[in-house]
């Protein structure tokens, strides 16, 4: 099964909110971190990555927290748009493992205008 | 810049049939390649990867295959489709040296 697993499989906010989609994981051996935004009937895209070695990461309009302790992921999207409606997936990758990432189930985000 | 392509986007193929799916990627050498698959409303199932040419790993067992005739061209085949095989085909292709993987625009494929 997967090693990486979300808490909540739907998450609906109000055009102008901060999202927050969080992700928890269980092997602390997991060295790299990513998250995708997957439109409906698209490939799945890019956001944001972080290693192991920090604890947050900047990009635009979205961060993303690592807490190794509680091995526990989230991103974090300011002002929220209609545009971000999507399905957003964390992954990780085992430090000294293969070339795989272990992809969690996926957040279903749905913006309300 | 790079870019990956997948075809054909969408295929309705009978149980029993063949199948082949091609992934291309260009502006890159010596990619890792992957083939996923996505039920509707679930996650990616890792299928194969590749890290070189004829070097291609399983990671369940299944009717499927995975061939990689050239550096840059990933086929996922089978022999005889089973229901169970309809799902969303993702391909996607990392460097070398990146951990982050670039998905293509994925393949719909409905067995009936």
């Amino acid at each position: 099964g997967e090693n990486v697993g979300l808490h909540l499989p739907t998450l609906s906010v109000q055009e102008g909110d901060n999202s927050i989609i969080n992700c928890a994981y269980s092997n602390s051996a997991s060295d790299y971190f990513i998250w995708y935004k997957q439109e409906s009937g698209k490939g799945p895209q890019f956001i944001i990555d972080i290693r192991s070695n920090m604890d947050k990461r900047q990009g635009q309009r979205v961060t993303v927290l690592l807490n190794k302790t509680v091995k526990h992921l989230s991103l974090q999207i300011a002002a929220t748009q209609p545009g971000d409606s999507a399905v957003y997936f964390c992954a990780d990758q085992i430090r000294g493992g293969s070339e795989k990432l272990v992809f969690g189930k996926g957040t279903k985000l749905t913006v309300n205008p | 810049s790079q870019t990956i392509h997948q075809w054909p986007a969408t295929l309705v193929q009978p149980v029993g049939s063949p199948l082949s799916l091609e992934c291309t990627v260009e502006g890159t050498s010596n990619p890792n390649l992957y083939w996923y698959r996505q039920a509707a409303g679930r996650g990616l199932q890792l299928l194969f990867y590749s890290i070189g040419i004829d070097q291609i790993s399983s990671e369940v067992p299944q009717n499927l295959s995975a061939s990689r005739p050239q550096d840059r061209q990933f086929i996922l085949s089978s022999k005889k489709l089973l229901l169970s095989d309809s799902g969303f085909y993702l391909c996607a292709w990392s460097g070398a040296s990146l951990y982050e993987q670039y998905f293509g625009p994925g393949t719909r494929l409905t067995v009936t």
